[in-house]
């Protein structure tokens, strides 16, 4: 099955600096790759999702790029917020039944 | 957006005593609907995966007489913890897609479940 390896586990950054989260995927035929922003006794919320037939997808500050070739794939976050602050996950799988497999999470700190 | 509403979001109760955890899709057909379970700092586990009007299929080592789940309609799955021991408090989540190709999970606020 697949496997989704995300790093770093925790990032703290400056506000207004970039962050960046990388993660890695084992099975060629994934095709969607979304992520998730998960804050403190909250559910996930998708913030951003790019399929594999798309290198790069730009949201405000948000950007994902994609590598197909070498399996991995990028959350930045440009001009960080406190707000920012949370637990970022990404997810690989592909379409028809879909059921994504998550990786281990980010928990990225903002200071002020 | 979507939305996913699971209720209760808090629950704490004695040992022995069954919980029921609903997910609801207000806004969209749910063809599936996911289970989670999250501990402390980690990620998401999958549970199981429950289709409309059909059994739920279970990821390997969740007790399926344990964790009962319904899926009765396109808009309402249940999570039913029976007989519920401290070792079952954890942080449950449910998630809910369409069905359709790559099409995003949209997940509930979750359920906190404290067995005393």
């Amino acid at each position: 099955g697949e496997n989704v390896e995300q790093h770093p586990s925790t990032l703290s950054v400056q506000e207004g600096d970039s962050a960046v989260i990388k993660c890695t995927y084992s099975d060629s035929a994934s095709n969607y790759f979304p992520w998730y922003k998960q804050e403190l006794g909250k559910g996930p919320q998708l913030i951003i999702d790019i399929r594999s037939n798309v290198g790069e997808k730009k949201d405000q500050r948000i950007a994902v790029t994609l590598n197909k070739t070498a399996k991995h794939f990028s959350l930045h976050i440009t001009e960080t917020q406190p707000e920012d602050s949370a637990v970022y996950f990404c997810a690989a799988g592909f379409g028809g039944s879909y059921i994504p497999t998550f990786g281990r999470g980010t928990s990225l700190i903002v200071h002020p | 957006g979507a939305v996913v509403s699971q209720h209760p979001s808090r629950v704490i109760c004695k040992s022995g005593t069954s919980v029921k955890i609903e997910c609801r899709s207000l806004d969209f057909q749910a063809t599936t609907m996911f289970w989670y379970r999250q501990f402390p700092k980690q990620s998401l586990m999958l549970m199981a995966t429950s289709n409309e009007g059909s059994k739920a299929t279970y990821e390997q080592g969740v007790e399926k007489d344990k964790f009962l789940i319904n899926h009765a309609s396109l808009t309402l799955s249940t999570l039913t913890v029976t007989s519920a021991h401290p070792e079952d408090s954890s942080f449950y989540i449910c998630s809910a897609t369409t069905g359709s190709p790559s099409q995003p999970q949209h997940f509930g606020d979750g359920t906190r479940l404290s067995i005393l």
